[in-house]
């Protein structure tokens, strides 16, 4: 089974300033690693994605997160924030075959301070 | 285009009635999941199912039941609804690979 940990209720920080926002997850089998977004009042939106391959994984919107197996983290950072990336972002992990679960994080709220 | 689709974007229902919430989609897929998001909590996995017929318990299955009956519709069911169920329920479907998942439109739930 997987679970995910979303390490921050909450991440104030100032605009152009650099950002982390912290996700860890256990799971028993391998997994594919997910980062979305919601905007207020919207639907969520795919950031970024780990399948395969290279750990550093890039995304929309200057967003980048590293995979790190031996840590079970998946930590999304952006070196310069804007006013435009308030949101509330959301890790997820799944197993790949059949039968397995797609686990969601509880969510990190991002406010950006001019 | 990619389609999932759910029955309902608003629905207000009393204490004690049975709900239906359906999800429909279009792109074949085996796997297809049923959350609830709350503020604060994120999204929590309430049924999945990965083929005709077969369900799966998530995290917080209580409450609810679901069916399957169809490749491409899957439904969630409040056998006898509670305010403690008011929330947005999303529909997320995926294909086998997994590595892909498209979300509905959500269903915002009020139970009076």
């Amino acid at each position: 089974a997987q679970s995910v940990t979303q390490l921050d209720s909450q991440v104030p920080v100032f605009e152009e300033a650099p950002v982390e926002l912290r996700c860890n997850y256990s799971s028993s089998v391998s997994v594919y690693l997910f980062w979305y977004v919601q905007y207020p009042n919207q639907g969520l939106q795919l950031l970024l994605k780990y399948l395969s391959g290279s750990t550093l994984v890039k995304g929309i919107n200057g967003f980048e997160a590293e995979f790190n197996k031996s840590q079970t983290s998946f930590h999304l950072r952006k070196p310069s924030v804007h006013i435009s990336d308030t949101a509330e972002y959301f890790c997820a992990v799944s197993g790949y075959g059949r039968a397995q679960k797609l686990v969601f994080g509880q969510g990190t709220r991002l406010t950006i301070n001019p | 285009d990619v389609k999932v689709t759910q029955s309902s974007r608003y629905l207000v229902k009393r204490t004690g009635e049975k709900v239906f919430l359906e999800c429909v989609q279009d792109m074949d897929h085996e796997n297809m999941f049923w959350y609830r998001q709350d503020p604060g909590l994120g999204l929590r996995l309430i049924y999945f199912s990965y083929d005709v017929k077969m369900k799966e318990k998530g995290d917080i299955p209580e409450g609810y039941s679901v069916s399957r009956e169809k490749k491409e519709r899957f439904s969630l069911i409040l056998e006898s609804a509670s305010t403690n169920q008011t929330s947005m329920y999303l529909c997320v479907t995926a294909g086998l690979a997994g590595n892909e998942q498209f979300f509905g439109p959500g269903t915002r739930l009020t139970v009076l």
